[in-house]
């Protein structure tokens, strides 16, 4: 069964540095996605960044990047250059591309605080 | 304006009634999903409709039911409401593909915010 793992309940960084949030899933499906989503304090659920197993190189968005270690079974998000709205919660996510039906399930999420 | 729009935002109700969750999916998205987010939580998957078919069920309570109508809108029914059932409610739509991950990601509504007194 699919399973996605964020074991940083809140974490704290310093405005212009970068900061690492770790995800780790569990998958039997050779064919997967993974996805992180943003939830300001306003409450709405944005998309990020997004990357398939099968993908050879890892995603980059402006200052989002991807760190996928297939073998770890890892799915880090990376924020280069925080700014104080980044202060928000973080969700990683997957969707298995054969098995576990067609549902995205989320992580519990990390909640972000920049300071300034 | 994600193009995902949910109404009401805000409800009020009491134990033991029922209230009726509407969601209007992304022009062009298939897929229409529910998620139930309960105060400082993460989201639970409730369940997705493709095309007017249920697709996959999540950890749905049987007093909550849901359908997705030909003109693609989908409504969430919550019945017999009990004071754990008051939570952020969001629909979700995407395009849906297979392989094709970036068709699969989610656009959120802004949520429908249910309290039971």
């Amino acid at each position: 069964a699919q399973k996605i793992t964020q074991t940083q309940p809140g974490m704290f960084v310093q405005e212009k540095e970068a900061v690492t949030l770790d995800c780790t899933y569990d998958t039997s499906d050779p064919s997967y996605g993974l996805f992180w989503y943003k939830q300001p304090s306003s409450g709405e659920m944005i998309f990020l960044i997004y990357q398939g197993s099968y993908d050879q190189q890892n995603a980059t968005e402006g200052r989002y990047s991807l760190n996928f270690q297939k073998a770890r079974k890892s799915a880090n998000l990376v924020i280069s250059a925080s700014q104080l709205g980044d202060s928000a919660m973080y969700f990683c996510a997957m969707r298995e591309g054969y098995t576990g039906g067609f549902k995205t399930i989320f992580g519990a999420g990390t909640r972000l605080f920049v300071k300034a | 304006d994600s193009g995902v729009t949910q109404t009401p935002k805000h409800l009020i109700t009491a134990t033991g009634q029922r209230v009726t969750l509407r969601c209007s999916p992304r022009s062009g998205d298939l897929s229409v999903y529910w998620y139930q987010q309960s105060l400082d939580q993460g989201l639970q998957f409730l369940i997705q409709y493709y095309n007017g078919e249920e697709r996959a069920k999540g950890n749905i309570l049987e007093r909550f039911s849901a359908q997705q109508f030909p003109d693609l809108h989908s409504e969430l029914n919550l019945s017999s409401l009990e004071l754990g059932d008051s939570a952020l409610y969001f629909c979700a739509s995407s395009v849906d593909s297979k392989g094709r991950w970036g068709a699969n990601v989610l656009t959120f509504g802004a949520g429908s915010r249910l309290t039971v007194l």
